[in-house]
């Protein structure tokens, strides 16, 4: 099993500043077959990223993901109000698929 | 409109039964694998299953293996999880949710918005 290690737990920042996101995986990912999704409070989680540097359709610029084999980045360049919310990355490469723990983007 | 809606979550005894059904519209069902997912209160994601869109291969997380079984309806778009032995820990929020291509190699393009199965005495 590919286990997937997020930090940090929780991000404190302020609207307009730059957010870095680190989803980490316990063995290489093959073919970059990593994801980001983004869930709001009461709501269900909704594609941002695949393939590591992919935007899903509809997804603004501002959000980008980078990286290959065990180490992943996503990267809010300038926070929207509308983006504080909980991210988690997901391998998606072999069975079990595996999710990372999450991590709170908060406004500070 | 592509859309996904769950049903079938209710209270349920430890021991007891349950099968969740998720409606598909909006795109050729058959055509892509599905998955569910689940949300324990106040915790992250944890894929549950997953079957592939034409051939009907399966895959289980190791929580669930055994006791519950993923099909689908090709004929009526539904995609169903029977879900057997309940235990407390499988308290949670059920999501189905659509993959981007016909196997397992791909990643998840839509939600739905989740049934709610509690296990409790």
């Amino acid at each position: 099993e590919i286990v997937l290690t997020q930090s940090p737990g929780t991000l404190s920042l302020s609207p307009g500043e730059r957010a870095t996101l680190s989803c980490r995986a316990s063995q290489s990912i093959s073919s970059s077959y990593l994801a980001w999704y983004q869930q709001k409070p009461g709501q269900a989680p909704r594609l941002l990223i695949y393939g590591a540097s992919s935007r899903a359709t509809g997804i603004p610029d501002r959000f980008s993901g980078s990286g290959s084999g065990t180490d992943f980045t996503l990267t809010i360049s300038r926070l929207e109000p509308e983006d504080f919310a909980v991210y988690y990355c997901q391998q998606y490469g072999s069975s079990p698929l595996t999710f990372g723990g999450g991590t709170k983007v908060e406004i500070k | 409109e592509v859309q996904l809606l769950e049903s079938g979550g209710s209270l349920v005894q430890p021991g007891g039964s349950l099968r969740l059904s998720c409606a598909a519209s909006g795109f050729t069902f058959s055509n892509y694998a599905m998955s569910w997912v689940r949300q324990a209160p106040g915790k992250g994601l944890e894929w549950v299953s997953l079957i592939c869109g034409n051939n009907g291969v399966t895959y289980y997380g190791d929580s669930v293996k055994g006791r519950f079984t993923i099909s689908r309806d090709n004929s009526k778009n539904t995609l169903y999880l029977q879900m057997n032995s309940l235990r407390a820990e499988d308290t949670a929020v059920y999501y189905c949710v659509k993959s981007s291509g016909l196997l397992l190699k791909n990643w998840f393009d839509l939600w739905g918005q989740g049934t709610l199965v509690t296990v409790s005495s």
